[in-house]
């Protein structure tokens, strides 16, 4: 079965640029989805296939997927950035995510 | 506005049976791919199964046999029973709808449903 790989944790200082990486065997053929959760909440799609912002999403969060790895940038990080982020991604017609990484803004 | 409001989470003895319900307002739901998506205690995503407006299913290997999606159109709700409940099985339901097609994200969101599994 497919599998993505995310770090545990990433720190960002306030104000910077946070790089969330999702790793899997040529992911950069699949399209990629991105989750931001905060606790006690569903999750929120942030990016989709690869991208693209859904409405409502600032522009500060942006996507990429090539090769062997996927990523999520938040630029200019805020406090209320801080939460969990999932990557997703649909294979074999199975939905598998990837074991999210908590994002601490310092 | 577009809504997923979830109902049915209980605390369940191991073997028991439950029935999470989904309704939908906003948009016509089998018009839709729709999914149910759990989370244990403290851990991460985990996808449970999946309803294609065609009416396919789909499940994950570890409710397999066990767990049946289905949805009332009149009702314009989606359903997952639940069936020889585990421990395991413990965790918050959601239900999520996908922006079109299967490759696409879940753009709408329940608030999710709690079972808990336990004697």
């Amino acid at each position: 079965s497919y599998e993505l790989t995310q770090p545990l944790s990433v720190s960002v200082a306030l104000g910077q640029t946070a790089r969330i990486t999702c790793g899997g065997d040529n992911i950069g053929s699949k399209n990629v989805n991105w989750y931001q959760q905060k606790p006690g909440q569903a999750p929120v799609l942030v990016i989709n296939r690869d991208s693209d912002r859904p409405s409502g999403i600032p522009e500060r969060f942006s996507g990429s997927n090539s090769g062997n790895m996927a990523t999520v940038t938040i630029s200019r990080a805020q406090a209320g950035d801080e939460a969990d982020y999932y990557c997703q991604v649909w294979d074999s017609n199975t939905v598998v995510f990837g074991g999210g990484t908590k994002l601490t803004v310092l | 506005e577009v809504k997923l409001l979830e109902s049915g989470g209980d605390l369940v003895q191991p073997g028991g049976s439950l029935r999470l319900s989904c309704a939908a307002s906003g948009f016509t739901l089998s018009s839709y791919l729709m999914r149910w998506v759990r989370q244990a205690p403290g851990k991460g995503l985990e996808w449970v199964s999946s309803i294609n407006a065609g009416g396919g299913t789909g499940y994950a290997d570890s409710v397999k046999g066990r767990f049946i999606i289905s949805r009332d159109n009149s009702k314009n709700t989606l359903y997952l029973q639940m069936n020889s409940l585990r421990p395991e099985d413990t965790a918050v339901y959601y239900c999520a709808k996908v922006l079109s097609v299967g490759t696409e994200g879940m753009d709408v969101w329940g608030q999710g449903a709690t079972v808990t599994v336990s004697s």
